[in-house]
């Protein structure tokens, strides 16, 4: 039981640079989500998606860009990374929203440098 | 637009003692979700508890219990017979679709 995969765990960036985070769920899950966690300032939302095809903007959005082209994976791409994105990121997944339990990734930490 | 405050960015509670959290949010919807996730350090996020803001009944779950003021906006977490383990960062969050979390707060147990 995999529940939400994130890939990589770890990485560093060069400033400039672009990457993408892999999330992945098995759950069937219609909502997808993509936190980061600075130290001292929670979790900030970046983008979310209720279902294939459909995704909209969270509170940082900035700098990042998501696609949801099938139920099970939402990639979150950096292009031209900038130390600002260093971060934690977290993927998460639930059936209704929050209404229903939302599932967490266990993190990518990234460094730009 | 939404918000979401927790004004004490660390607590600590003596081991079996009662501890409660604080949060304050506001929000423009009319029926919303109300969460407390708890982030060990392992980082991994788990929730604790939750309350759908049309129940004006506060939820339980085992030691962990709620205060819902809905007029006040309040939804302060009470954490009862505290254990060791319940050393975390906790985070307080609220929304329908989008969800938002507080900055959180640290809860350190004493032995």
């Amino acid at each position: 039981n995999a529940g939400v995969t994130q890939t990589p765990k770890f990485r560093i960036l060069k400033i400039g640079q672009s990457m993408t985070l892999q999330c992945a769920q098995d759950m069937n899950h219609n909502y997808m989500y993509w936190y980061r966690q600075d130290p001292g300032m929670g979790l900030k939302l970046i983008y979310y998606s209720v279902g294939a095809g459909i995704t909209d903007k969270g509170e940082v959005p900035n700098g990042y860009n998501v696609s949801r082209s099938t139920t099970e994976d939402f990639p979150l791409r950096l292009e031209l990374a900038a130390p600002s994105q260093t971060s934690v990121y977290f993927c998460a997944s639930s059936t209704q929203g929050f209404m229903a339990e939302a599932f967490f990734g266990q993190g990518t930490r990234l460094t730009v440098v | 637009a939404q918000t979401v405050t927790q004004s004490q960015p660390e607590m600590s509670v003596q081991e079996a003692e009662t501890v409660t959290l604080s949060c304050t949010y506001d929000t423009s919807e009319s029926d919303y979700y109300l969460f407390w996730y708890k982030q060990p350090p392992s980082r991994q996020m788990i929730l604790v508890i939750r309350q759908e803001a049309y129940k004006q009944q506060n939820a339980t779950e085992n030691r962990f219990s709620v205060n819902f003021q809905k007029a006040a906006k309040s939804f302060s977490l009470k954490i009862s017979d505290s254990q060791l383990g319940d050393a975390a960062m906790y985070f307080c969050g609220s929304g329908t679709y989008k969800y938002i979390f507080g900055t959180g707060t640290r809860l350190k147990v004493l032995a």
